[in-house]
């Protein structure tokens, strides 16, 4: 079935640096791409989605580029900020059984 | 204010009891959604409903059933709780179906004791 793997938390950054959570997937579809973003104490929210093989999906200064070749969503940052200290999800949209796969969360911490 | 809305925030209760927990959405969205979180951040879709009716069901344990008055509310009865039960329960909208953003409420968090 169709899968979803991020890079493994939790990872802890300095203020100010760049930021790359890797996220693979498979499947044997062309499916819609997202990253949803999880503050403490709140619900995930959607980050961006990206509908399209080799179209870049932003938001918020965070982007991720849809690889079909290579089966990738990485997530990048130019520079984070301790307001980004979160949980993110890469997730993919599953069309023959009609749901959301999500990878398994990539908890990020950002010191000041 | 429009938003998904769930109730309790935390429940604490002990096993073989039965916990009943409610969200709402105001959205005006046509899919409703139950997932579980577990203490590792990992995200499982249980049931998803389209206008009242079950779209997705996953291989939970039979004591979860949802249950669905109308569009914008669907509940989540735990009929006899297990210690492994313990989780936080996210409840999530979208317009459409699935490949539509989700909407999630902030999360009721199930302890067992």
């Amino acid at each position: 079935g169709d899968s979803v793997t991020q890079t493994e938390g939790p990872v802890t950054l300095s203020e100010g640096t760049s930021l790359t959570v890797n996220c693979s997937y498979e499947t044997k579809q062309y499916p819609t791409l997202f990253w949803y973003v999880q503050y403490p104490g709140e619900g995930p929210q959607l980050l961006f989605k990206v509908p399209k093989a080799n179209e870049k999906g932003s938001n918020r200064g965070f982007e991720a580029t849809y690889n079909k070749e290579a089966t990738s969503f990485h997530l990048q940052k130019a520079s984070v900020q301790e307001s980004d200290s979160a949980v993110y999800y890469c997730a993919l949209s599953d069309y023959n059984q009609g749901k959301l796969i999500f990878g398994q969360g990539t908890k990020l911490s950002i010191k000041p | 204010e429009t938003a998904v809305f769930q109730t309790p925030n935390y429940h604490v209760t002990q096993v073989g009891n039965e916990v009943s927990f409610n969200c709402k959405q105001t959205l005006g969205h046509d899919t409703m959604y139950w997932y579980k979180q577990d203490s590792k951040k990992l995200l499982k879709i249980m049931f998803s409903y389209n206008n009242k009716q079950l779209i997705v069901n996953e291989t939970v344990p039979r004591r979860f059933s949802p249950q669905s008055s109308d569009k914008a509310h669907l509940n989540l009865r735990i009929k006899s709780v297990e210690p492994e039960d313990s989780a936080v329960y996210l409840c999530a909208s979208s317009l459409r179906d699935w490949a539509y953003e989700q909407y999630f409420g902030p999360g009721t968090r199930l302890t067992v004791l």
